[in-house]
């Protein structure tokens, strides 16, 4: 049982370009959700997705988009790269009723030169 | 969303009783308080949630006030291993939960 998997693990771009990070989870969670994480922050929200074909914007959702179209996976594109946008990027799901919690990937470091 | 805070930073020696309050004034009647800990370079890890009252499991317990505005969450004989960013959220049903700054502990040794 992998939980979550983040893929890939790390990644540099150079400013404009573009790319995609998949998450996958193997525990038939609804939720699922990208976070991303810069030095001495918490964690802010970019997108979530309640359940497959459904997708719904976070805190942060500019300069990304999303699809869901398997349950059991949620993409985060980023569609022209900024420096803005280095950062660590973590995967979650959980259930619906959230019971346990989520589940974390393990993250995707990501640096726009 | 209710905001939660809570304090930015904590230090013990090993073998100490941690206790970590985290203030949420302007929770709602559905939501439920639920505390993760992250360490560096990993993604945060579910520790445990409550709604009132105690909830205790092998990792920590919760403690929630009548009044529901605070809980504190109790890590019992710390090891330099519980040395994380621990971080207390809010929410209920489909509403993504919102993470803060967290309280960063440090266990002595």
């Amino acid at each position: 049982n992998a939980g979550v998997t983040q893929t890939p693990k790390f990644r540099v771009l150079k400013t404009g370009q573009s790319m995609t990070l998949l998450c996958a989870q193997d525990m038939n969670h609804e939720y699922m959700y990208w976070y991303r994480q810069d030095p001495g922050m918490g964690l802010r929200l970019i997108h979530y997705s309640v359940g497959e074909g459904t997708t719904a914007k976070g805190e942060v959702p500019d300069g990304y988009n999303v699809s869901r179209l398997k349950k059991q996976n949620f993409l985060l594109g980023l569609e022209s790269a900024a420096p803005s946008q280095t950062s660590v990027y973590f995967c979650a799901s959980s259930p619906a009723d959230r019971v346990d919690g989520y589940t974390f990937g393990s993250g995707t470091r990501l640096t726009v030169v | 969303l209710a905001k939660t805070t809570q304090p930015i930073s904590m230090d013990s020696y090993e073998g100490q009783e941690v206790n970590i309050t985290c203030s949420h004034n302007n929770i709602a009647t559905n939501d439920y308080i639920t505390w993760y800990q992250q360490f560096p370079s990993q993604g945060p890890r579910f520790i445990i949630q409550g709604y009132k009252t105690k909830v205790t499991n092998e990792v920590a317990s919760l403690f929630i006030p009548a009044d529901r505005k605070s809980s504190t969450l109790s890590l019992p004989r710390v090891s330099l291993s519980d040395t994380a960013v621990y971080y207390c959220l809010v929410g209920a049903g489909n509403t993504p939960l919102v993470f803060g700054k967290g309280t960063r502990l440090s266990v002595i040794a």
